[in-house]
């Protein structure tokens, strides 16, 4: 079935160093790819989503890059901080319309 | 305005008894997700409503599970003859359509412990 990898599954940075998480999926026939935010204890929040007929998006420091053909897209963080640190999770829609499938998660520190 | 809400925010039940779950999703809102997280895992299907379209179940576990939603608003989950391995986070969410096009929002979640 539609299938979506996430790594690393944990990621330790340094203060102002940038971190990218990376996603692959299954289904050729996704086309938008949300990446949500969870701080311990609370519930997923949209940070940046991007759709089949865009290859990169920018929102202040986090930034999403998708490569449909090979079936991957990346989360970048520059100039991280502290209150970066939380888990994030990709998603790709099953089919053009279905349900989102989620990647497992990676679990970001940013140490001061 | 409000976001999607979930009751209880906690619930301990017996193994054996049945549990249900409760999600009020955002006014207008046409699309309703069921989601389980376990302890430091990803989130996981269960099943999405959208509109009056026959709800997508095929993320649902075992036929222990159901839910319903009613007047295209409010949903119950389901869950009969509850095993510890049911313990986990259920999570709502809704969007204004469908999956592809509109961002899902997220309720705080009700933790189940299956004791």
């Amino acid at each position: 079935g539609e299938n979506v990898e996430q790594h690393p599954s944990t990621l330790s940075v340094q203060e102002g160093d940038s971190a990218v998480i990376k996603c692959t999926y299954s289904d050729s026939a996704s086309n938008y790819f949300p990446w949500y935010k969870q701080e311990l204890g609370k519930r997923p929040q949209l940070i940046i989503d991007i759709r089949s007929n865009v290859g990169e998006k920018k929102d202040q420091r986090i930034a999403v890059t998708l490569n449909k053909t090979a079936k991957h897209f990346s989360l970048h963080i520059t100039e991280t901080q502290p209150e970066d640190s939380a888990v994030y999770f990709c998603a790709a829609t099953r089919g053009s319309q279905g349900n989102l499938i989620f990647g497992k998660g990676t679990k970001l520190s940013v140490k001061p | 305005g409000a976001g999607v809400s979930q009751s209880p925010s906690n619930k301990v039940t017996e193994k054996g008894k049945d549990v249900e779950l409760r999600c009020d999703p955002i006014s207008g809102h046409t699309a309703l997700y069921w989601y389980r997280q376990s302890l430091g895992q990803g989130l996981e299907f269960l099943i999405y409503f959208q509109g009056n379209s026959a709800p997508d179940k095929s993320g649902l576990p075992s036929d222990r599970f159901s839910a319903e939603r009613t007047g295209g608003s409010v949903s119950t989950l389901t869950i009969q003859r509850t095993q510890q391995e049911d313990s986990a986070v259920y999570l709502c969410a809704s969007s204004l359509g469908p999956a592809g096009t509109y961002e899902q929002y997220f309720g705080p979640g009700t933790r189940l412990t299956v004791t």
